[in-house]
């Protein structure tokens, strides 16, 4: 079946700091690629959504100056927290839409700033 | 208005017991209905998904149903396991080919106790 390969599953950073965190399908390839965060005991949010070789598309209140997204391949995607804050702290998560697999989460990244 | 709602919220049940999750969506245009399993700090895995021709699938000891009149989904969990504790999300797929967008509820957490 489809996997997708997040990393890393935990980081701590200073604030101030950029933190990336990739995703990587291993043997597909995904032509789009979505990106979500998530409070504790919230639903997934979705930030934004990335089609390989273009600029993603944000949700409305997600500063694409601030969670940059690089979908360069078919099968690797990056998000980047840059100037990350204590509020950023959440858990992030992918999704990897394939043409024969539908969708595939990642396993998520806890990500915790001090 | 695009929404998902799933009750309970919560439910608590005794190992070896059976239960009953709800899923009610006012989605349109309505592409697929899918279940999935949600670990505390892991990514979502796939239970079943559903087109709007699909009535039941199972997978395992999950059965989900699907009545595209009423626009209600249920999953029914069989012979509960303690690794049945997780949240349970229902993602409706709205949209049509190139444009699809998914919509979220917000979640059953489900607690099995010995």
């Amino acid at each position: 079946g489809a996997v997708v390969s997040q990393h890393p599953s935990r980081v701590i950073c200073k604030s101030g700091t950029s933190v990336k965190i990739e995703c990587r399908s291993l043997d597909f390839q995904a032509t789009t690629m979505f990106w979500y965060r998530q409070f504790p005991k919230q639903s997934l949010m979705l930030m934004a959504t990335s089609n390989e070789g273009s600029k993603a598309t944000y949700e409305q209140g997600v500063e694409k100056d601030k969670f940059l997204i690089n979908h360069a391949s078919l099968t690797l995607s990056t998000l980047t927290v840059t100037s990350a804050h204590p509020e950023d702290s959440s858990f992030y998560i992918c999704s990897a839409r394939g043409t024969a697999y539908g969708y595939t989460f990642g396993s998520g990244t806890r990500l915790t700033v001090v | 208005k695009n929404q998902v709602e799933q009750s309970p919220q919560s439910l608590i049940i005794l190992e070896g017991k059976n239960c009953t999750l709800q899923c009610n969506y006012t989605v349109s245009p309505f592409s697929n209905l899918r279940w999935y399993k949600q670990d505390t700090g892991r990514g979502p895995v796939s239970l079943t998904i559903m087109t709007f021709s699909e009535n039941t699938k199972s997978n395992g000891r999950y059965t989900a149903t699907l009545d595209a009149d009423t626009k209600q989904s249920s999953l029914h969990i069989t012979a509960s396991q303690l690794s049945d504790s997780a949240s349970y999300i229902c993602v409706v797929s709205a949209g049509t080919s190139g444009t699809y967008k998914y919509i979220f509820g917000t979640g059953t957490r489900l607690k099995v106790l010995a």
